[in-house]
């Protein structure tokens, strides 16, 4: 189980690009999630999906696009890069409460990717 | 006032020392709860779930404290090893979806 991969690891962009994360997961979780974590702050939920096709905003979604299309992938996609894009990237996955495994709430991250907009 | 709450630090203490993080969280409605353990530039993973009854893993004990609303940790025994900014996180279910938020970390820096 490679659990979650993420790419790339790093990525200078300039202002108006575009660009798309990869995340992909082999453990077969329903749930996964987009954070963006900037220097000193916690964790803020972009977007997140409940399973293929479902997809919906967290808490900071502006900005940024999500498809779910499979099980095991979850791209996010900047259309119009910003400076305030400027941060470290983590996909998550896990399964969600009453999974027939007996219910798994753990969040699984990627090793991030590291966004540098100027 | 957020929804979840953590002493940013640093917390500088020896090795071999105990050192107690508390986590305060907003929504009396919170489910679930656990500990996560972040080391520089890499991802979170899990440390320990809490649960009421207060739970043990080596030098390890989480705590929760529903009337209060607050989530402990204390680590024993201190190790260079346990350097690392400790993530409280929260849990709610609803609509289908698990409510997850994070706080923003307490780092901890054990010192030789």
């Amino acid at each position: 189980n490679a659990g979650v991969t993420q790419t790339p690891k790093f990525r200078i962009l300039k202002i108006g690009q575009s660009m798309t994360l990869q995340c992909t997961q082999d453990m077969n979780h329903n749930y996964m999630y987009w954070y963006r974590q900037d220097p000193g702050m916690g964790l803020k939920l972009i977007y997140y999906s409940v399973g293929a096709g479902i997809t919906d905003k967290g808490e900071v979604p502006n900005g940024y696009n999500v498809s779910r299309s499979t099980t095991e992938d979850f791209p996010l996609r900047l259309e119009l890069a910003a400076p305030s894009q400027t941060s470290v990237y983590f996909c998550a996955s896990s399964l969600p409460r009453g999974a027939p495994t007996g219910g798994q709430e753990t969040q699984y991250f990627g090793p991030g990717t590291r966004l540098l907009v100027l | 006032r957020k929804e979840v709450e953590q002493d940013p630090g640093p917390f500088n203490v020896p090795e071999g020392a105990t050192v107690a993080f508390n986590c305060t969280y907003s929504n009396s409605a919170s489910q679930s709860f656990f500990w996560y353990r972040q080391d520089c530039r890499k991802e979170p993973k899990l440390l320990m779930s809490v649960y009421s009854s207060g739970n043990e893993d080596g030098r390890f004990t989480a705590q929760l404290n529903r009337a209060s609303q607050y989530i402990s940790l204390l680590i024993r025994d201190s190790k260079l090893s346990d350097s690392a900014t400790y993530l409280c996180v929260v849990n709610k279910a609803g609509g289908g979806y698990q409510k997850v938020t994070f706080g923003t970390g307490t780092k901890l820096q054990v010192i030789p």
